[in-house]
């Protein structure tokens, strides 16, 4: 059975970067499948931030795509998620998620991690 | 990008059927899915391509529609599912409604 698992810093201050660690256990992320990171803010808004493939490349949510970037160690079946420039908006629960790799159907997910950016 | 819009929360009966709506502001065709989120879990997939029905899942779940309008559809609702239901579209970047809350008495 596959699991995901976020890990990362719970606080952030802004103008840094988020950093957040999803470890993969119970399926090989160069096996199939997209890797995805998906938020949900305070008030249930939720927000598709952008994929790394099993082939590693990426595709990125347009109105994040001059802030993020989502890296992988495949040694280590981890992926990454990099967020930069924080702002307090970006307070969020960060989930790490599999996705079908052609019709972006989300069929496994993280618990999430919360994120406050906050000084 | 696509906007999708869901019902507002909705209150009933253990016993009762609930459906739960879902608008995209333009046809994504079938590419709609469906998650469950309970309070404190992750979300979880019930529904995906509008109506196939992911393994595991109660046949009490079922999902309809095409183009701009999908339902998702509780018969008979249980008190377990007490949680905030969510659509996805995938015809482009994917989105997802902002979600209703079902609340059972």
């Amino acid at each position: 059975e596959i699991q995901l698992q976020e890990s990362g810093p719970g606080l952030v201050k802004p103008s840094q970067s988020l950093s957040l660690t999803c470890s993969v256990t119970g399926y090989t992320i160069t096996s199939g499948y997209d890797w995805s990171w998906i938020r949900k803010f305070p008030g249930n808004k939720m927000e598709w931030m952008g994929y790394i493939s099993n082939s590693g490349s990426t595709n990125y949510n347009p109105s994040l795509k001059i802030r993020i970037s989502i890296t992988r160690d495949t040694s280590k079946n981890q992926f990454f998620l990099q967020l930069n420039s924080v702002t307090t908006e970006d307070t969020a629960t960060y989930y790490c998620v599999r996705t079908t790799d052609y019709y972006y159907v989300m069929d496994a997910w993280g618990q999430g991690a919360s994120v406050t950016v906050s000084s | 990008d696509t906007v999708l819009t869901q019902s507002p929360a909705l209150a009933v009966s253990p016993g009762e059927r609930v459906t739960i709506s879902c608008r995209a502001s333009e046809s994504v065709s079938t590419l709609m899915h469906w998650y469950q989120q309970k309070p404190g879990q992750q979300p979880t997939l019930l529904i995906y391509l509008a109506s196939n029905l992911e393994s595991g899942v109660p046949a009490r779940f079922s999902g309809s529609g095409s183009g701009t309008d999908f339902t998702l559809t509780i018969d008979p609702v249980e008190a377990d599912d007490t949680a905030t239901y969510y659509c996805q579209q995938s015809w482009n970047d994917p989105t997802f409604g902002s979600g209703t809350k079902l609340e059972i008495k």
